[in-house]
């Protein structure tokens, strides 16, 4: 079956502009999270959804992020005024509702 | 802050030599332990869970937990080049859905 999908691969931009992360859970998870993996660094925990659930939006860095999820599957990451400490890997997991976090390919974010 | 350490190596080993890898946490309320491996480049995949004192195997695989010394380790047997990769260590916090606390990862290097 298909596993989490996320897009794009890969997004330059340039500071000061928006960008939204797409995140594609596999069918039937209930649970979705993003993630931050910056270089040399391990991975951040950003935001929870559990179903159609308010979000837990506790990692978050800081307002400039936000993310929905839409009919409790698709997932989009805002990132609002870009800033180059924003650069880094971003990972979507989902989750049955069981402990196993299953992980998409990340979206590489670059802020020039 | 809640942490999640491993010594970042590179720890290398000659192939068919047992790898050791470990991990510390800081949270003793954890419950829930998780070794990823993560190849250059790509997202985390899940190699073992474990959540009870003692030893699991799985293949090659076996990974140990002590919650008294808040010490978790995964050993490797018959280390091969293709397990050359990052091994992360990821802890379930008990806020925020269970979303993973990871420690920065260990740098594994096969020799043949």
């Amino acid at each position: 079956g298909a596993g989490v999908s996320q897009s794009p691969s890969n997004k330059v931009t340039e500071k000061g502009k928006d960008v939204e992360l797409r995140c594609d859970p596999i069918s039937g998870h209930t649970a979705l999270y993003w993630y931050r993996q910056s270089l040399g660094q391990g991975l951040e925990f950003l935001i929870y959804f559990q179903g159609n659930s308010a979000p837990d939006k506790s990692g978050l860095p800081s307002d400039r992020f936000s993310a929905e999820r839409t009919g409790g599957s698709v997932s989009t990451l805002t990132i609002q005024r870009t800033q180059q400490e924003d650069s880094a890997v971003y990972l979507c997991a989902s989750t049955p509702g069981g402990n196993e976090q299953f992980f998409g390919p990340g979206t590489r974010l670059t802020v020039l | 802050q809640k942490e999640v350490e491993q010594n970042s190596g590179p720890l290398s080993v000659p192939e068919g030599a047992i790898a050791s890898l470990n991990c510390t946490y800081s949270d003793r309320g954890s419950q829930s332990f998780f070794w990823y491996r993560q190849y250059s480049g790509k997202s985390p995949e899940l190699i073992m869970f474990i959540y009870s004192n003692g030893d699991k195997e799985d293949g090659r695989f076996t990974a140990q937990l002590n919650k008294a010394s808040q010490y978790v380790s995964l050993l490797i047997r018959d280390s091969q080049p293709s397990d050359s990769a990052t091994y992360l260590c990821a802890v379930e916090g008990i806020n925020s859905g269970y979303a993973l606390n990871f420690g920065k990862g260990t740098s594994l290097l096969v020799t043949p």
